[in-house]
């Protein structure tokens, strides 16, 4: 099976920065990549699918890039509500999770 | 609107057999592309896939633990179940189901979670 591996574990950062989170994956998964975003107690949401396409209603200043082993989710601009644990996820075969990456507050 | 809930018991016992419920609305299981799976959560974990099954009836599951898995579904119901069996309080998580929506990013398909229930936590303890 396919492992996802995300770095880093986890960040601190503040308003406004810059932040980028990277996904390997074992294996070629071309672009079968999804990003997702969890807070404390609730569902994972939906940021990015097909590596870089953003879901309707997700802000744009969430991105994706990548292809084949390597991915990168941006967050061009940290935002208060965007503390949380983020979770890369392949399609390619069957499906597999990274270990989530937390963004906290610096 | 897609909704998706989950339900079973809360409580398990060591070696027992859980079995949850996945009932949902706003979709059919028997459209062609549409899947629901099955995904969990150790307290203060990451998430873990479990198992999927398709609108055409095929299934996967996790290699991992595909021996002690079933997934099935009721269409005319709208549920999808999982049992799991000879459970250990390793399996102690948060269980969530999620929809699995075929994207269509320029003639090519792609699957995502782009609904999940509120999911349900199974404590397994004697």
């Amino acid at each position: 099976d396919i492992q996802m591996i995300q770095s880093p574990s986890s960040l601190s950062a503040s308003v406004g920065d810059r932040v980028t989170i990277t996904c390997r994956a074992s294996q070629s998964v071309a672009g079968y990549l999804n990003w997702y975003q969890q807070k404390p107690g609730k569902a994972p949401k939906l940021l990015i699918y097909a590596a870089s396409s953003l879901q309707s209603g997700v802000p744009s200043r969430f991105s994706g890039s990548g292809s084949g082993t390597d991915f990168t989710l941006t967050i061009s601009s940290l935002q208060l509500e965007d503390f949380a644990t983020y979770y890369c996820q392949q399609s390619y075969r069957t499906r597999t999770f990274g270990q989530g990456t937390k963004v906290e507050i610096k | 609107q897609i909704t998706l809930k989950e339900s079973g018991p809360t409580l398990v016992k060591p070696t027992q057999t859980l079995t949850l419920t996945c009932s949902f609305s706003g979709f059919s299981l028997s459209s062609s592309g549409v899947a629901v799976d099955w995904i969990r959560q150790p307290p203060g974990k990451a998430l873990e896939w479990l198992a999927l099954i398709y609108w055409d009836d095929n299934k996967r599951y996790s290699p991992s633990l595909k021996s002690r898995l079933t997934i099935t579904k009721d269409t005319s119901k709208n549920q999808v179940v999982l049992t799991m069996t000879n459970m250990d309080p390793v399996d102690t998580a948060t269980y969530y189901c999620a929809h699995s929506y075929n994207f269509d990013n320029s003639g090519s398909f792609f699957d995502a979670f782009d609904t999940w229930g509120q999911g349900t936590m199974v404590t397994v303890s004697s």
